[in-house]
């Protein structure tokens, strides 16, 4: 079982639409969470780090939910540009954990 | 440019040869850490210094490979006698060792392949 599952998509979806991926993590002693998002051939590029109560940041709305070991990245009003590999991390002293990502194109 | 950066971008070598990389992480940042990523996964941790120390190395980090940071500043990872397998794209990423923060920011990345 890998330390991080996703679902490997891809989610096609419209201009607009609203997107849910999701995660889940096997190590309890995770400290930190992320989301980076990753274009093809590209760097990961950190796209918000997620806490327990929740956070937003436009368009983009992260959840954690520890006793679950669930992580949750919303994305409302998508647009071609969210186009990418969405990729699911925790953070294992001080080592990244990385899901294999869960890919996302928005057609118009 | 304050980021990350790394050399050469891309690098086709023969199997046998080795091969050596190097990245500068952004400045005030004193951990350094090294990833691989192989088509269709994530990157996988492979080690990471903390200044000059050496703090972990990942058992996917076998005995052909070694990485330095020797003033604590740039770092380098070798590889000898590549093989077909240790094609991907290695990237390079650093972060502040302090407790408000640990976000790791990711270099380009050095892809290479092995013929």
């Amino acid at each position: 079982r890998k330390e991080v599952e996703q679902d490997p998509g891809p989610f096609n979806v419209p201009e607009g639409a609203t997107v849910a991926f999701n995660c889940t993590y096997s190590n309890s002693a995770s400290q930190s969470f992320f989301w980076y998002r990753q274009d093809c051939r590209k760097e990961p590029k950190l796209l918000m780090s997620v806490y327990s109560s929740g956070n937003e940041d436009g368009r983009f709305t992260a959840q954690l939910n520890r006793a679950s070991q669930y992580i949750s990245l919303l994305i409302r009003d998508s647009k071609l540009s969210d186009s990418a590999t969405y990729l699911c991390v925790v953070n294992v002293r001080n080592k990244l954990v990385f899901g294999a990502g869960t890919i996302l194109r928005v057609k118009s | 440019d304050t980021g990350v950066s790394q050399n050469p971008r891309h690098k086709i070598t023969k199997r046998g040869q080795n091969v050596t990389f190097r990245c500068d992480p952004i400045s005030e940042h004193n951990r350094l850490y090294w990833y691989r990523q192989t088509l269709g996964q994530g990157p996988e941790f492979l080690t990471y210094f903390q200044n000059e120390a050496q703090l972990e190395k990942s058992r996917l980090l076998s005995d052909r490979f070694s990485a330095e940071r020797p003033k604590g500043s740039f770092s380098t990872l070798e590889i000898q006698r590549t093989e077909q397998g240790d094609s991907a794209m290695y990237l390079c990423a650093s972060s502040q060792d302090r407790a408000s923060t640990d976000t790791q920011y990711f270099g380009p990345g050095t892809r290479l392949t092995v013929l």
